[in-house]
């Protein structure tokens, strides 16, 4: 059974910094691209990053470029989400969601519970 | 302000077919497959229809997904009270190099 469990969220002070991880089980987790997407506090759903397979590809949305890092270990299989100079409009549910194969264009078919960032003063 | 459109709303009785809409561009739903996605109140997002309208195993088939040009919809029939959700659509965007959500819907059953 694929299990996705994210850890790391907290409360920061602006300009701060935090990592995120994401535990992944019941996959052979190198074969499947990954995505970090986020939601803000009654509000809908936005992408962060991607990352393929191998590490070897990431894209980031505009609001988060500069600033974020997305990175895996497949020994591990943990997904991380590195984020620094934080803002309080990345106050969100930062979720993991797993890609529903190699390809970047790959649906999430598994999501994980989500981790609370709350970026405040 | 999301790149894709959608209604802020939906409702429907029990029984009754709702669809709810997702509007794009080129650059994502007229050049990719959408997917729609349900979010529960207080869970995470649930894959719900994939490649415009392939339904994932365990998906009941009162949902079906269709996408003409730039837009796509989502059908619910034989609407039940489990039903009562948020629901996104998402597409690849190839101008913004990342995944694209629209602002959601909330479906309320009456």
């Amino acid at each position: 059974e694929v299990h996705l469990l994210e850890s790391g969220g907290g409360l920061v002070q602006p300009g701060g910094s935090l990592r995120l991880s994401c535990a992944a089980s019941g996959f052979t987790f190198s074969s499947y691209v990954m995505n970090w997407v986020r939601q803000a506090p009654g509000k809908g759903l936005q992408w962060v990053s991607y990352i393929s397979g191998s590490g070897s590809s990431t894209y980031y949305a505009d609001s988060v470029k500069g600033r974020f890092t997305i990175s895996r270990d497949n020994s591990m299989k943990t997904l991380y989400l590195q984020m620094n100079s934080l803002r309080a409009e990345d106050t969100a549910v930062y979720y993991c969601a797993k890609g529903s194969s190699s390809g970047y264009i790959s649906p999430s078919d598994y999501w994980g519970q989500g981790t609370l960032v709350t970026v405040s003063s | 302000q999301s790149v894709l459109t959608q209604p802020p709303s939906a409702s429907g009785t029990p029984g009754q077919r709702v669809t709810i809409s997702c509007s794009g561009s080129s650059s994502n739903i007229g050049g990719n497959t959408v997917n729609w996605y349900q979010q529960l109140p207080g869970t995470a997002p649930k894959l719900l229809i994939y490649s415009n309208n392939q339904r994932p195993s365990g998906v009941p088939d009162r949902f079906s997904g269709s996408k003409s040009g730039t837009s796509a919809s989502l059908a619910i029939s034989g609407l039940q009270s489990e039903d009562e959700a948020d629901y996104y659509c998402a597409a690849w965007d190839d101008s913004l190099k990342g995944w694209v959500f629209g602002g959601g819907t909330k479906l309320t059953v009456l």
